[in-house]
């Protein structure tokens, strides 16, 4: 089965740096890799997700990079503002489709 | 358009009890997965319906059962409850085309004493 590894755990920063979490998976035949956050008591909200045909995909502040040879994808959060604290979660499914293996999760706290 | 709800949002059962929590899908979404949420971890896949049958499932033991319904709603069971089994359980709708999105319902709380 896939095995999804995340890190840094907690992530400490500044307001208006950036932020980046990385996340590596085992299972060379997923092709979709999505990104949520969980606010303290709330559901997880899916934030952006790239497909395995695209190396790169940005949201206004946040974008994902995928690197399919070495099986990792990352998380950027530029301009980091309050609101971003949270958990975030990468997952990765179990060969294809959107069956997910979560990561560990990474708690980002910004500083004002 | 309708989100993902789920009932209740808390729950307290004792051990040994039986348990079935409830999910609506968002409008339009035909598939339904179920994952559990320990405190401070991440989600875990339990399984997932498609079109009111099974179709795939986690490192779960068979006293977690599902059902999918004609209007792609979906109970979770829970058999002999375990002290273990405490967590956020999760369920998340998706199937619009060909899209891969998942969006998740608010969770139900179950603590087991």
């Amino acid at each position: 089965g896939e095995n999804v590894e995340q890190h840094p755990s907690t992530l400490s920063v500044q307001e208006g740096d950036s932020a980046v979490i990385k996340c590596t998976y085992s299972d060379s035949a997923s092709n979709y890799f999505p990104w949520y956050k969980q606010e303290l008591g709330k559901r997880p909200q899916l934030i952006i997700d790239i497909r395995s045909n695209v190396g790169e995909k940005k949201d206004q502040r946040i974008a994902v990079t995928l690197n399919k040879t070495a099986k990792h994808f990352s998380l950027h959060i530029t301009e980091t503002q309050p609101e971003d604290s949270a958990v975030y979660f990468c997952a990765a499914p179990q060969a294809a489709g959107n069956k997910l293996t979560f990561g560990g999760g990474t708690r980002v706290l910004v500083k004002p | 358009e309708t989100g993902v709800t789920q009932s209740p949002t808390h729950l307290i059962k004792t051990r040994g009890q039986q348990v079935t929590l409830r999910c609506s899908s968002q409008s339009g979404h035909n598939t339904v997965s179920w994952y559990q949420q320990a405190l401070g971890q991440g989600p875990q896949f339990i399984f997932q319906y498609y079109r009111e049958e099974e179709n795939g499932r986690g490192n779960f033991p068979p006293r977690f059962s599902g059902l999918q319904f004609p209007n792609y709603s979906s109970e979770l069971n829970v058999n002999a409850l375990e002290l273990d089994d405490s967590a956020l359980y999760l369920c998340a709708s998706s199937g619009r085309g060909d899209s891969y999105e998942q969006y998740f319902g608010p969770g139900t709380r179950l603590t087991v004493t």
